[in-house]
């Protein structure tokens, strides 16, 4: 069965205190793993698309990368306004969206 | 500023009333979609449509039903709602999946 699971479920950071996020999928013809930043009270925004394992993108201090069985989203000197909830996404065969629950970043200055 | 709109943001209900939620977008995608989304759960997807007068459930079972007459409306209407339909709900919109979708606001929805 198609999952996608996101870990951890909250962190919690200091402003400049750099980590990952996690991303782990078991899915069946993937055709894209997405990235998305989602603030309280709002829908989720796109960040990033990844199509191949090794792939890698980059925005400001989001650095997201693929393998081919998990993907991370790198946050470097990470500053309060990064705080939200980072959602995981995979496009199946169907072309079929499956999120993953999120992690909830916090940044604290 | 929104490409996709969503009203009403926040709405609490009685048992038993008929509700629409509306969303309409104005990029002319033809690929619209309806999510559920309960706090720190992932989302999940109701209801989808293709282009006008094709719309699909989804893989949550709902008891909710969609239309799409107009490639920019696509309003999600619940019959008899219920508290277990208490939840936010999500629209979004794509052109393709290159650049992922474009989500609403959403609606936030209380049934009492």
């Amino acid at each position: 069965e198609d999952q996608v699971t996101q870990s951890p479920e909250a962190l919690r950071l200091q402003e400049g205190e750099s980590s990952s996020l996690n991303c782990s999928y078991t899915v069946s013809g993937l055709r894209g793993l997405f990235w998305y930043r989602q603030d309280p009270g709002k829908g989720p925004e796109f960040l990033f698309t990844l199509y191949s394992a090794g792939e890698e993108k980059e925005k400001e201090r989001l650095k997201a990368t693929l393998t081919k069985k998990e993907s991370f989203l790198h946050i470097t000197a990470p500053k309060p306004e990064d705080s939200a909830t980072y959602l995981c996404a995979v496009c199946i065969y169907n072309n079929d969206m499956r999120f993953g629950a999120g992690t909830r970043l916090t940044v604290k200055p | 500023e929104a490409d996709i709109y969503q009203t009403p943001r926040y709405l609490v209900i009685g048992t038993g009333k008929k509700i629409t939620l509306e969303c309409s977008q104005t990029m002319g995608h033809d690929k619209m979609y309806w999510y559920q989304q309960d706090p720190g759960m992932e989302l999940h997807l109701i209801h989808y449509s293709y282009g006008v007068n094709s719309t699909e459930k989804g893989d949550l079972s709902s008891e909710s039903t969609v239309s799409r007459i107009r490639t920019e409306h696509f309003p999600l209407t619940l019959e008899s709602a219920r508290p277990s339909h208490t939840s936010q709900y999500l629209c979004a919109s794509s052109e393709g999946t290159a650049n992922g979708y474009t989500f609403g606001s959403g609606t936030r929805l209380t049934v009492v």
